[in-house]
């Protein structure tokens, strides 16, 4: 298994800009988490989804971020307008049925925004 | 207030020490995640729990439900388990995820 895979690895842009990070979660796994982790705030839940269907979006910081998971192989998480204060590493994780299983999490996206 | 209290927040041992580090939660749990996260960012799982206690290797990771406490034991501690040890509990309403602030473990040789 491939484990949880998110690209790019390493996103630097400019204030202003649209940026699309994206995950392929493990098969099988019917949950998809995406976190973000800055210094400040430490690791954060921004949103999951459960069968492709948003279940907690409380986490999502402002109407900036926005995620899709459009089948059970994808996610998106985009920024549009990106500002230097999104600058964080980015990470997915999926499991099965949340409270039964592992997190297994990507190895994150480093986004810079400048 | 913090749903989910570390501690401590940074801790120093000695290769070979027993190292514990604890986790206060004051919501109620479907599930309690003890995570790994390496020096160079990547995160792993060590243990999901629900109740008692579970083993993998050196690790050891306990819970007390009625408490609201858990703990992760390292033994034989080596300075590859130098990390940050998150601690992140599920709800059982509603399905919300908190975490700990994490606790910064540096083992020396």
């Amino acid at each position: 298994d491939a484990g949880v895979i998110q690209s790019p690895r390493h996103e630097v842009t400019e204030m202003g800009q649209e940026v699309t990070l994206r995950c392929k979660p493990i098969s099988g796994h019917n949950s998809l988490f995406w976190y973000r982790q800055t210094m400040m705030r430490g690791l954060e839940l921004l949103i999951y989804f459960n069968n492709n269907v948003p279940i907690d979006d409380s986490g999502m910081p402002e109407d900036r971020f926005s995620a899709k998971m459009p089948n059970a192989s994808f996610s998106t998480l985009k920024i549009q307008p990106s500002e230097p204060r999104d600058s964080a590493v980015y990470f997915c994780a999926s499991s099965r049925p949340t409270g039964t299983g592992f997190l297994h999490f990507g190895n994150g996206t480093r986004l810079t925004v400048t | 207030k913090n749903e989910v209290e570390q501690s401590p927040q940074n801790l120093t041992a000695q290769e070979g020490e027993f190292i514990t580090i604890n986790c206060s939660y004051s919501v109620g749990i479907s599930a309690l995640h003890w995570l790994q996260q390496h020096p160079g960012g990547g995160i792993v799982s060590l243990f999901m729990l629900s109740s008692g206690k579970k083993k993998h290797g050196r690790l050891i990771a306990t819970i007390n439900i009625q408490e609201k406490h858990s703990s992760l034991h390292i033994t034989a501690s080596h300075p590859r388990d130098s990390a940050v040890y998150i601690c992140a509990v599920e709800t059982n309403t509603g399905n919300q995820f908190y975490f700990g602030t994490g606790t910064s473990l540096t083992v020396i040789p």
